[in-house]
């Protein structure tokens, strides 16, 4: 069964502290990952892509991707409380370059 | 606004009656998903197209559910005699699928509620 897994949480951060969220996957030939935001009642939003080992930095937010450890991270920097939301963690599956796959989310609060 | 646009947004049915909602992609895209998400998980995979082929259609999906892409643009998903575990947050994404690419942007997404 592939899989993506996340931290339910709910995370809460100080205001101006690093909020860290984690996901980990099941297959070994994913390629293509993705953080989406999500506020509720709202549609998720595109926040970062990331396809190689290393990090990927944007603004306050940066990407960790480990393919060996099936794991792949998202930081927030000077942590907002219109951070305050849930981030999705998604996986593209399949040699083929299939369909994506979408993680449980793990709620966020900055707490001012 | 991310250019995908869903129609109805919100839909209150009856138990029993049939529902269609329809999902417009940014026109370039050639890619076009349907999501179901409810409170407190991430969105659930339904099915998807490329261009106006249906490439995939989750085995959670009953016959009730269908959908249609014709001529490769627009999207329809109908789900037949609904059912009150149908309630939930129907979502649509489009892409531009190049190599190992498939960055999806999301609709604002059609709310069902079966009474």
């Amino acid at each position: 069964q592939k899989e993506v897994e996340q931290n339910s949480g709910p995370l809460s951060v100080p205001e101006g502290a690093i909020a860290s969220l984690n996901c980990t996957y099941s297959d070994r030939v994913s390629q293509s990952f993705f953080w989406y935001r999500q506020y509720s009642g709202k549609s998720p939003e595109l926040i970062m892509s990331i396809y190689s080992n290393g990090d990927k930095e944007d603004g306050r937010f940066t990407a960790q991707l480990n393919k060996a450890s099936q794991y792949v991270s998202l930081l927030i920097r000077d942590s907002q409380p219109s951070d305050s939301a849930t981030y999705l963690c998604a996986v593209n599956w399949g040699t083929s370059y299939d369909k994506v796959i979408f993680g449980p989310g793990t709620s966020l609060s900055v707490i001012p | 606004d991310t250019g995908v646009s869903q129609d109805p947004r919100h839909k209150i049915t009856k138990r029993g009656q049939n529902v269609t909602f329809r999902c417009d992609p940014i026109s370039e895209h050639n890619r076009l998903y349907w999501y179901r998400q409810t409170l407190g998980q991430g969105p659930e995979f339904l099915t998807y197209f490329q261009n106006e082929a249906q490439l995939e259609k989750s085995r959670l999906l009953s016959d009730r559910f269908s959908a249609e892409r014709p001529k490769g643009s627009f999207s329809t998903l109908e789900i037949q005699r609904t059912e009150q575990g149908d309630s939930a947050m129907y979502l649509c994404a489009s892409s531009l699928v190049k190599g190992i690419t498939d960055t999806q942007y999301f609709g604002p997404g059609t709310r069902l509620t079966v009474l």
